[in-house]
């Protein structure tokens, strides 16, 4: 089973900063097949990126993610004050299981 | 637009079982894979295994096999997630999610359930 590390757990910014998530994985993810997810409190999450870099529909362009192999990054060009929330990166394949990373919280500054 | 609408939140005594279960609308029900998954409170997110209901056979985190089974009735568009021999590590919102692409187990997660807060509590 792939374990993914996030960092940092806690990026504090101010709105219109540039935020630059981590997701690590402990063996090479295939075909960078990562997702990340938002989530707001009380909320369910919410596809961000699939594919490492692929845009979900309704995705505001400030959000984009890269990454191969082992290291992905979700970055946030210019924080939103919606953008504050808990961001999950997820690893998938074409079978079961998946795993998630524990989150990074992004709070306001 | 797909919806997800789960079952209302539960107590529940160590021990004991729970079926939570989560309607889809808006959509094609049969070929898309729906999965569940739990958050702790103040936890992150763990899959518990996941279904493609035209195909009907489930597949489980190694961690939750043998207490849990995931379930689909067709008819109602409605998948079920059980699970017994509760403990108080199972207090958590339980979530159910379907995959974006049709007949698939690229688990990309893009509509949620609005999830099920259940308690294990004596």
């Amino acid at each position: 089973e792939i374990v993914l590390t996030q960092s940092p757990g806690t990026l504090s910014l101010s709105p219109g900063e540039r935020a630059t998530l981590s997701c690590r994985a402990s063996q090479s993810v295939s075909s960078s097949y990562v997702a990340w997810y938002q989530q707001k409190p009380g909320q369910a999450p919410t596809l961000l990126i699939y594919g490492a870099s692929s845009r979900a529909t309704g995705i505001p362009d400030r959000f984009s993610g890269s990454g191969s192999g082992t290291d992905f990054t979700l970055t946030i060009s210019t924080l939103e004050p919606e953008d504050f929330a808990v961001y999950y990166c997820q690893q998938y394949g074409s079978t079961p299981p998946v795993t998630f990373g524990g989150g990074t919280k992004v709070e306001i500054k | 637009q797909v919806q997800l609408v789960q079952s209302g939140a539960e107590v529940k005594k160590p021990g004991s079982s729970v079926k939570v279960s989560c309607r889809s609308s808006g959509g094609t029900f049969s070929t898309y894979t729906i999965t569940w998954v739990r958050q702790a409170p103040g936890q992150g997110l763990e899959w518990m295994g996941g279904i493609i209901p035209i195909f009907g056979t489930p597949n489980y985190a190694q961690k939750f096999q043998g207490r849990v089974t995931i379930t689909t009735d067709e008819s109602t568009s409605t998948a079920y997630m059980e699970l017994s021999s509760l403990r108080s590590e199972d207090t958590a919102v339980y979530y159910c999610a379907r995959a974006k692409f049709s007949t698939s187990w690229y688990l990309i997660l893009d509509y949620w359930g609005q999830g099920t807060l259940v308690t294990v509590s004596s």
